[in-house]
């Protein structure tokens, strides 16, 4: 069974310092894992994916992710952040041999960033 | 266009109401989805149609009937709703169901739902 866990329900940030989001998560077969993003009162935004291409994923607004098999994580990091990158993230798994189109979701980061 | 709209924003109703949740996409996407989801939790699946049959049914109670009047188009009706059925109702499309492509869901801003 696939699962996903993500390490902090919240994490506070000032403006203008890295951001680190981490998310493990656990797979049978090879697992596509997304980022997907949630600004309050708003939808989810994907972010980034991996589906076994390259291990470093870029995403939308200088956010990307590292897939690590051997550490079964996929942490999501930015190098400065923004207020605007204020929001809900959600760590999300699912592989090629589950129920076609079945996403499994993380609890949720909410990322705040002080001034 | 890669917008899936939603309508209406917000939504009030008694429990002997009967009101529907729309939901359009202009993507060719085949596959459509609604979940729901509470206040600080990730999104749960409801329902989800392929090629305007319903697919998926996550055990949801009758008081919610969807519909996919045709590709593009997403409905969600609600008859006798209860108060904890208040949520962000949330509907998604994507590609089709088979392959990676079927996990890239794009999303709407969802349905404000109060129940009184």
């Amino acid at each position: 069974a696939q699962s996903v866990t993500q390490l902090d329900s919240h994490v506070s940030v000032s403006e203008g310092t890295p951001v680190l989001l981490r998310c493990n998560y656990s797979s049978s077969y090879s697992p596509s894992l997304f980022w997907y993003v949630q600004h309050p009162n708003k939808g989810l935004q994907l972010l980034l994916k991996y589906t076994s291409a390259a291990t470093l994923v870029k995403g939308i607004n200088g956010f990307e992710a590292e897939f690590k098999k051997s550490e079964t994580s996929f942490h999501l990091t930015k190098p400065s952040a923004h207020m605007s990158d204020a929001a809900e993230y959600f760590c999300v798994v699912s592989d090629s041999y589950n129920q076609g189109g079945k996403l499994i979701f993380g609890q949720g980061t909410e990322l705040s960033v002080k001034p | 266009d890669t917008e899936v709209t939603q309508t209406p924003k917000h939504l009030v109703m008694g429990m002997t109401n009967k009101k529907s949740l729309k939901c359009e996409q202009h993507m060719g996407h085949r596959a459509m989805y609604w979940y729901k989801q509470k206040a600080k939790k990730p999104p749960e699946l409801m329902f989800v149609y392929s090629y305007e049959k319903l697919s998926i049914n996550e055990s949801v109670p009758s008081r919610f009937s969807p519909e996919c009047p045709n590709s593009s188009l997403l409905n969600l009706h609600l008859h006798a709703l209860q108060p904890e059925d208040s949520a962000l109702y949330l509907c998604a499309s994507s590609q089709d169901l088979s392959g990676p492509s079927s996990y890239e869901q794009y999303f709407g801003p969802g349905t404000r739902l109060t129940v009184t």
